[in-house]
Parts: C-alpha cells; structure tokens; sequence
C-alpha cells in the first residue's frame, strides 16, 4: 500500500499480559516516529528511529515499553506488563528524511489497545 | 519545555468561516503544523508554516507570528465532512512533533 499500516487495529490485554505493535511504514521512508494517543488528546511522543538507530526514546514512559526497528523499515512498539493506564491509540508516522526546514510526518490508523 | 493551547470545542455552521487559534511557548523553533484527525482515524496532514505570515491552500489558510508563539488555521465555505479534530503540532529541537490537546469542531446544517 501507499500508506503507513499498522497491525493489528485493535488490541485487548488482559492486564499484566505483554502485546506488540507493528508498524510498516511507507516504502523509503528514513524516519520513523511512535506516539501515544489518549482519548480526548493530542499525540504524545514516544520514541524516534533514523533508520535501525533509535535516536530519541526520551518519550517512552517506563521500562516496560521497548521498540526496536531492526532493519531500518518494519518497526515493533512491545509493552510488557500492561498496565490499564496503558489504554491508548498507539499512531505510528514515517517521514522521508531528515531535513532542516521541512519535516511532514505521514501517520499511519493507529493501533488501539484495551487493557482491561 | 513546551507548551501548546488550542480551544477545546467549536461549533460553526455549513458555509461559514471558522478560525482555530494555537498559542505556544518552546525553547526553539523550527516550525508549525495543522493536521485534521477525523475520529478513529490517522490525522492527516493540512499545512506547515515556517516563517511568519499567511498560508493559503484552498478552503483551508493557516498563519504564524513568531514573535507572538501564535498561529490560527482558518477554515472557509465550511461542509459538513470538515467536522473533525484539529491539531496544532510544533516541531521544536527534535525531530518529533509536540501537539496541542486538539480542537474538535462540529459543523452543523
């Protein structure tokens, strides 16, 4: 597709259980963002890679969240532990490259997850 | 740190003219977005401004001062499909994006 995809769509945990989320970005894509979505808010930034670098993490809000994108394109957000504070819509975005003066992120549908 | 305000809620009426105000405080600047994120959906993205002054794309215009820490994103001839979330995102220091709570509009008939 043209698009960011993440998979799945949504996501029930029990809490305690440990999920992972997936993210494909577009095609050639260098830079890959993970936010976090509560409802009624505006995204929140997790963590930032610049091919398989993770540059930025400074975002993830306890040790329990981990992401990796090992090949510099498919990336995997995994919470361990899920905790029911962790209920969010997790987006995923990917921009072209880095650059100076212009930096538009494409967003992917977000994955929704449901601790229960 | 940074700090973004945009308005909660706005109402307009189908053929109107709305104006979505975004304050923010950062420490640098490198420039600001708006993104339309209808609900349960991706927010897409509506314009950037970089330096001050006026940006029109179609129905939609956005403005930046950035000596105020001020930016609207003015939507005209209002259709009913433009009932959605705004956002108001500032890119500042690092590569992410830091965004406003959002301003969900409803237009009404």
């Amino acid at each position: 597709g043209a698009g960011v995809s993440q998979s799945p769509r949504y996501k029930v945990a029990k809490r305690g259980q440990d999920v992972a989320l997936r993210c494909d970005p577009i095609s050639g894509h260098v830079s890959l963002f993970w936010y976090q979505q509560a409802l009624g808010q505006g995204p929140e930034f997790l963590t930032y890679f610049q091919n398989e670098a993770q540059l930025d993490k400074s975002g993830l809000p306890s040790d329990r969240f981990f992401a990796e994108r090992p090949e510099g394109s498919v990336s995997t957000l995994k919470i361990q532990r899920t905790q029911q504070e962790d209920s969010a819509v997790y987006l995923c975005a990917s921009s072209l490259k880095f650059e100076r003066s212009y930096n538009e992120q494409f967003f992917g549908p977000g994955t929704r997850l449901t601790v229960l | 740190g940074q700090n973004i305000d945009q308005p909660t809620e706005m109402t307009a009426t189908e053929g109107a003219i709305v104006q979505i105000n975004c304050t923010y405080q950062t420490s640098g600047f490198n420039g600001l977005f708006w993104y339309q994120q209808h609900a349960g959906e991706a927010p897409t993205f509506l314009s950037y401004n970089v330096l001050d002054g006026l940006e029109e794309k179609g129905r939609f215009s956005s403005f930046l001062s950035r000596s105020k820490g001020y930016s609207y994103l003015l939507l005209k001839e209002l259709q009913m499909k433009d009932s959605a979330s705004y956002l108001c995102a500032v890119w500042a220091g690092r590569r992410a994006l830091t965004f406003g709570s959002g301003t969900r509009l409803q237009v009404q008939p």
